[in-house]
């Protein structure tokens, strides 16, 4: 079985600043692992992914996330925030040639203020 | 990308009545969904794993009674939930990957369904 942890429930900054949303799982097979972000009343919209070769991977909207397997972690960043990336980020997990089913963490408030 | 669409919005039903939830996916053939409920301020959990042309596979302590799932096709997946009450109320949030164009391992969410019993 897989875990997800997000260390951080809200995580409040202020435009153009950086931004690191942590992430950290536990499983005792391979996984892929994605970030996701959910707008109000919304459905989720795929970030970005990591299924294997390089460990920094690039996704939309300016953001990145860093797989590192020594200290199973998948931490999301973003050089510069904007009013509108203001929402609910999840970090998820799937195992390796399983059912495709995602294990969620239990989500980050990300609130870019002025 | 693929598009899941997720029909209602939103509903209000009195409670003792069933809602039923439709997922399609748009533009692929999902030969499995799954259904996600999410309550407020917290994480989605997995509900179940709906399989086209067999039964549902539901995870530990889901009610596969008053959750009734049927994927008749390979582009519609139905979530019922019978007799509803107000712990119900709930956003119901359904996915489905495409494994037509080498994408597996990426869930297409819908738009959720937000389901308030009254």
């Amino acid at each position: 079985a897989q875990s997800v942890t997000q260390l951080d429930s809200q995580v409040p900054v202020f435009e153009e600043a950086p931004v690191e949303l942590r992430c950290n799982y536990s499983s005792s097979v391979s996984v892929y692992l994605f970030w996701y972000v959910q707008y109000p009343n919304q459905g989720l919209q795929l970030l970005l992914k990591y299924l294997s070769g390089s460990t920094l991977v690039k996704g939309i909207n300016g953001f990145e996330a860093e797989f590192n397997k020594s200290q199973t972690s998948f931490h999301l960043r973003k050089p510069s925030v904007h009013i509108s990336d203001t929402a609910e980020y999840f970090c998820a997990v799937s195992e390796q040639g399983g059912s495709e089913k995602l294990v969620f963490g239990k989500g980050t408030k990300l609130t870019v203020n002025p | 990308g693929a598009v899941v669409s997720q029909h209602p919005s939103w509903v209000i039903c009195k409670s003792g009545t069933s809602v039923k939830i439709e997922c399609r996916s748009l533009d692929f053939q999902a030969t499995t969904m799954f259904w996600y409920r999410q309550f407020p301020k917290q994480s989605l959990m997995l509900m179940a794993t709906s399989n086209e042309g067999s039964k549902a596979t539901y995870e530990q302590g889901v009610e596969k009674d008053k959750f009734l799932i049927n994927h008749a096709s390979l582009t519609l997946s139905t979530l019922t939930v019978t007799s509803a009450h107000p712990e119900d109320s709930s956003f119901y949030i359904c996915s489905a990957t495409d494994p037509g164009q080498g994408r597996q391992t990426e869930a297409f969410f819908g738009q959720g369904t937000r389901l308030t019993v009254v």
